[in-house]
């Protein structure tokens, strides 16, 4: 079992609609959680990053973490065509070296 | 500012051929990581390095080695390649705790 788990879709939207990307995670020493964007044959874009617990959000963008239950969420509003690309959750105890991906999910936001 | 930079962006090999992957960061930053990335399998480690002639082994390690001579550069080298090691391949490197910086990938094909 991957530490880090993604549905990797693909996602498909219409223009303007909410965009719900979900992961959960295992590994309860996790503190750090990042969202990626990835556009084609782009490499990785940190668009948001949470420490611990809580919200966080970012013009259309909001991150969750709930270490309860051990899920992460990246809710997208107001969707635009420009936010088609894939999406990587990430993780990392603190004080370590390593980042732990998801699998990625690939939306894609209809004109 | 460039960032993190990777030669060559597209490679084909044949099995049992070897090669180099370059990396370059002009940030200063202490840690760089090498990782690939598969079809449903998100981003995976493959080496990193803390500093300066450090490296330690990822997720991945097996069929690849690396060096880190100069702070600015990491390498990541196939002594033999095979077909599974056909892949995109990304360089990153980080500071402090979260603020990873990723290279825009190599795509290798093993034949």
């Amino acid at each position: 079992q991957k530490e880090v788990e993604q549905d990797p879709g693909p996602l498909s939207v219409p223009e303007g609609a909410i965009v719900s990307l979900n992961c959960t995670y295992s590994n309860s020493a996790f503190q750090y959680f990042m969202w990626y964007r990835q556009y084609s044959r782009k490499g990785p874009e940190l668009l948001m990053y949470t420490y611990s617990s809580g919200n966080k959000e970012d013009g259309r963008f909001t991150a969750q973490v709930d270490k309860s239950s051990k899920y992460i969420s990246l809710f997208i509003r107001d969707s635009q065509p420009s936010d088609s690309a894939t999406y990587l959750c990430a993780s990392q105890i603190q004080g370590a070296q390593k980042l732990v991906f998801g699998q990625g999910t690939r939306l894609t936001i209809n004109p | 500012n460039a960032g993190v930079t990777q030669t060559p962006k597209f490679r084909v090999l044949k099995t049992g051929q070897s090669m180099t992957l370059l990396c370059a960061q002009d940030m200063n930053h202490e840690y760089m990581y090498w990782y690939r990335q598969d079809p449903g399998m998100g981003l995976r480690l493959i080496h990193y390095s803390v500093g300066e002639g450090t490296t330690a082994k990822g997720e991945v390690p097996d069929g690849y080695n690396v060096s880190r001579l100069k702070k600015q550069n990491f390498l990541l080298g196939l002594e033999s390649a095979a077909p599974s090691q056909t892949s995109v391949y990304f360089c990153a490197s980080k500071e402090g705790d979260y603020g990873y910086t990723f290279g825009s990938g190599t795509r290798l094909t093993v034949v």
